[in-house]
């Protein structure tokens, strides 16, 4: 099972919106609905901010929305803010045998 | 609170095995699973495999097979993760967390783990 392709690195200025996608197949992302997102400061275990492609955990801020279009899953943050900067991870069910598959991560970098 | 604790950081020769284990407390540990994931220097994460306490059973990734076993001790809420034949590529910092519907809501601290001769 191949990662999911998410781009390196983003970057944009404080209060401008900005797109992580995320591209898999129709084995993962395109067959299912269970697509997440995690957030990572450096040094730290990731922490969800997305689940079930468009739905936020309690506490986690709106300007963090998810979406799918076909073999695509899509996180956008907008009114970008300092504490935003850090690494984005997509995740999605692919099936009982291979269950999850992850994305290859990207950085986020406030300008 | 709700938490999962890890087990300290490993330093494992190549073709060694080594045991990374998951303590879960403030909630009932067989009502959830527990999946292992790794994330290698500057890397993304990798899944490896799911263990349901309750019942036992475990399903692992295709490129763990045969290497990576996750057993689980229900009177001290723990799932442990063995991982055989290490190599140079195995070093990682191991994380487990709490399965439920599609997501991982919940995570332990992580484990490094270095492989070096």
């Amino acid at each position: 099972q191949s990662a999911l392709t998410q781009p390196r690195s983003v970057s944009g200025s404080p209060g401008q919106s900005v797109t992580i996608s995320c591209t898999g197949t129709s084995s993962d992302v395109g067959g299912y609905n269970y697509v997440s997102w995690y957030q990572q400061y450096p040094g730290n275990a990731p922490k969800v901010i997305i689940y079930d492609v468009n739905k936020r955990p309690s506490g986690v801020p709106d300007r963090f929305s998810g979406s799918k279009s076909g073999n695509t899953a899509s996180l956008t943050i907008s009114g970008l803010q300092a504490e935003d900067e850090a690494d984005y991870h997509c995740c999605s069910y692919a099936g009982y045998y291979t269950s999850y598959v992850f994305g290859t991560g990207t950085k986020v970098t406030v300008l | 609170q709700v938490q999962l604790v890890q087990s300290g950081a490993e330093v494992k020769k190549p073709g060694a095995s080594v045991r990374v284990s998951c303590r879960a407390s403030g909630y009932t540990f067989t009502n959830y699973d527990i999946h292992y994931m790794r994330q290698a220097p500057g890397q993304g994460l990798e899944w490896m495999g799911w263990m349901n306490p309750a019942r036992g059973n475990t399903g692992y990734a295709q490129n763990f097979q045969g290497r990576v076993t996750m057993t689980r001790n229900i009177s001290i809420s723990t799932v442990h993760m063995d991982l055989s034949s290490l190599r140079s590529e195995d070093m990682a910092i191991y994380f487990c967390a709490r399965g439920t519907g599609g997501l991982f809501d919940i995570w332990g601290q992580g484990t490094s783990v270095t492989v070096s001769s």
